[in-house]
Parts: C-alpha cells; sequence; structure tokens
C-alpha cells in the first residue's frame, strides 16, 4: 500500500464479541478515516478523525488516532453478522485544497452467527 | 438521499479496446474522484476533478483519461485496455463547502478485460 498496513489483515470472532482494528500510516494527515466495503461492493463511509483529535465515537465505533506513532484503531462492540465486511482506513491528504484518500490494505472481518 | 450513481455496473472487454466509465455526483457536490481496487487489494486514487477543472492526479496510466462535464457528471476513459486492468473503478464525490469533505463513493464499476 502507499499509505501503509492495516492488521490484522484477517479477523474471524463470534457475535457479540468487539473487533479490534490497526491502521498506521507514514505520511503526516489532516485526517482519518474508515470506510466499509461488502465483497466487491461500494465504500461505505464510517467515521472520520482529525489529526488534532485522538478519540471520536459513532455508535458501536470507536476511533482511537495517535499521531506520533502515526496509527489508528477502529473498535466495533458488540458485533453482528451483518459487520461482516472488509474495512480499510484511509488518510485524507491535502493538495491545493483538494483531498485525495490514500487507503490501507484493509482487515477483512468475518463474524460468525 | 440521492448518491454517486456509476454506470455501468459491470463491462467486460477484449484486449487493446477501449472503455468509457460514467460517474453522476451527489446533486450540489463540486468534486469527483476515481479510483482503481484490483482483486485483493486496497482502492487506489487515479485522479480527481473540482469544477470541472482537474484537480490531482494518481497512478493514473497515460492510456487513461478523465474529464468532468458542464453537468458535473465525469467519465473515465480507457483505451488500449490491458488484463491488468481488470478491476473494480470507483468514483466518488463530495461538496467543498462541508468542512469535513468527506467523499462519498458510487457501487463502482467492475471491469474485466479478457
Amino acid at each position: 500500500s502507499q499509505q501503509g498496513e492495516e492488521d490484522p489483515q484477517a479477523l474471524s470472532i463470534q457475535e457479540g464479541e468487539n473487533a479490534t482494528m490497526n491502521c498506521s500510516y507514514k505520511t503526516s494527515i489532516n485526517n482519518l478515516q474508515w470506510y466499509r466495503q461488502n465483497s466487491g461492493r461500494g465504500l461505505v463511509h464510517l467515521i472520520l478523525i482529525r489529526s488534532n483529535e485522538r478519540e471520536k465515537h459513532s455508535g458501536r465505533l470507536r476511533v482511537t488516532l495517535d499521531t506520533s506513532k502515526k496509527s489508528s484503531s477502529l473498535l466495533i462492540t458488540a458485533s453482528r453478522a451483518a459487520d461482516t465486511a472488509s474495512y480499510f482506513c484511509a488518510t485524507g491528504l491535502m493538495n491545493t485544497g483538494f483531498q485525495k484518500l490514500v487507503f490501507g490494505t484493509g482487515t477483512r472481518l468475518l463474524v460468525s452467527p | 438521499a440521492a448518491g454517486v450513481i456509476q454506470s455501468p455496473r459491470h463491462l467486460i472487454k477484449e484486449k487493446r479496446e477501449t472503455a468509457t466509465l460514467k460517474c453522476y455526483p451527489i446533486p450540489r457536490h463540486d468534486t469527483v474522484y476515481w479510483y482503481q481496487q484490483g482483486p485483493g487489494q486496497d482502492p487506489q486514487f487515479l485522479i480527481s476533478f473540482y469544477e470541472k477543472m482537474q484537480s490531482d492526479k494518481g497512478s493514473i496510466p497515460d492510456r487513461f483519461s478523465a474529464q468532468q462535464f458542464s453537468d458535473y457528471h465525469s467519465e473515465l476513459n480507457m483505451s488500449s485496455l490491458e488484463l491488468g486492468d481488470s478491476a473494480l473503478y470507483f468514483c466518488a464525490s463530495s461538496y467543498t463547502g462541508e468542512a469535513k469533505n468527506i467523499q462519498y463513493f458510487g457501487a463502482g464499476t467492475r471491469l474485466s478485460v479478457l
């Protein structure tokens, strides 16, 4: 990946358990976003955390950002089978005011009933 | 709410043929982005347009070109197709007036080059 790695590459858990995915990146960023992708489908924006924020919550999602370590984590609590998907972190890099996203390699999450 | 519309959803082409992918952004969105996602890969930024002008360029081959039209829809033109061009092509749109500038993705066009 151009920007970084996610780990684990694959994660298999039972419904009700928590899932934690980590993302590392290489360059300075304006923000970091997490996206979800069901198999072969479009990317759905989940949550954005700015570079001056350390933690963000949205429903069952909790994102942390450590800019000193250039890393972020996504925690999904009380997982459901419907959470089965690939999860990508993407860093927002500003170029002349326009933001392109640089994606990590993704974590494939499988939640079994 | 209206989403990003991409067409076609699936496209099958032979090597050396050309392909045109279309993207209709969310109404009021002024910026369009194109990404390519190979099998098992992460999406890679190709090119973006703001107000019909190219705003940024990524790893887009010279065989590809794109433009944004007056109605803000965008087209990605791909010529001399190669087997390695087989991928999911995503379009995303955003509104620069929105502070977070979140990109909203279409469902993608799956291109298969045989």
